[in-house]
């Protein structure tokens, strides 16, 4: 079975610094994949950035990028000079492969100040 | 544009009555999934469907029931028996394959049953 956990209910920042969410997963596949999304207050689910389990480097995507240490078992997400529209809940997610079901995390509020 | 519809945004009904939720994607995705959410918690997934005619229960099929007849709608049943109905379901679509591909999000049915 797939875990994810999320430590951290709410974090908050300053605009135009960074921030961290943690993420932790559990898994004995050897292949699998971990997902960022992002959900406003509105609901929808906004897809930000994929890290395959083999990739060797960190992924990236503007100001978000993932910081993947696979003997930790972790993929936190960065998000570089945060803006206020950056305030939303954040969720981690894994899955086998293309076409198998994501395990999410409990989500990370994270807001914004100016 | 392609993407993926659920109708409506906002349901009401009465306790003991069966509900069904649309979900509609034009992406030719051959995966689609329904989820709940409950307020401030993560997504749990109800039922998977990866190829037309066949699906699969995920965590909480209790009460709910799908079907898979074509390869563009996917909608859920909320019966009477499923005891706590009111939440905020989420459809989504991804296709099958090689690697990983995130899941690709509808704007979400906010059910409520009193």
């Amino acid at each position: 079975a797939q875990k994810i956990t999320q430590t951290q209910p709410g974090m908050f920042v300053q605009e135009k610094e960074a921030v961290t969410l943690d993420c932790t997963y559990d898994t004995s596949d050897q292949s699998y994949g971990l997902f960022w999304y992002k959900q406003p207050s509105s609901g929808e689910m906004i897809f930000l950035i994929y890290q395959g389990s083999y990739d060797e480097q960190n992924a990236t995507e503007g100001r978000y990028s993932l910081n993947f240490q696979k003997a930790r078992k972790s993929a936190n997400l960065v998000i570089s000079a945060s803006q206020l529209g950056d305030s939303a809940m954040y969720f981690c997610a894994m899955g086998r492969t293309s076409g198998s079901r994501l395990t999410f995390g409990e989500g990370t509020q994270l807001t914004v100040n100016p | 544009d392609g993407g993926i519809t659920q109708s409506p945004k906002y349901l009401f009904r009465k306790e003991g009555q069966n509900v069904t939720l649309s979900c509609e994607q034009n992406l030719n995705h051959d995966a689609m999934y329904w989820y709940r959410q409950d307020p401030g918690q993560g997504l749990r997934l109800i039922y998977y469907s990866q190829i037309v005619n066949d699906f699969q229960k995920g965590d909480i099929a209790e009460g709910y029931s799908v079907s898979r007849e074509k390869k563009e709608s996917f909608p859920l049943t909320v019966t009477s028996a499923q005891k706590n109905p009111t939440a905020f379901y989420l459809c989504a679509s991804s296709p099958v394959g090689q690697g990983n591909y995130e899941q690709y999000f509808g704007p979400g049915t906010r059910l409520t049953v009193t």
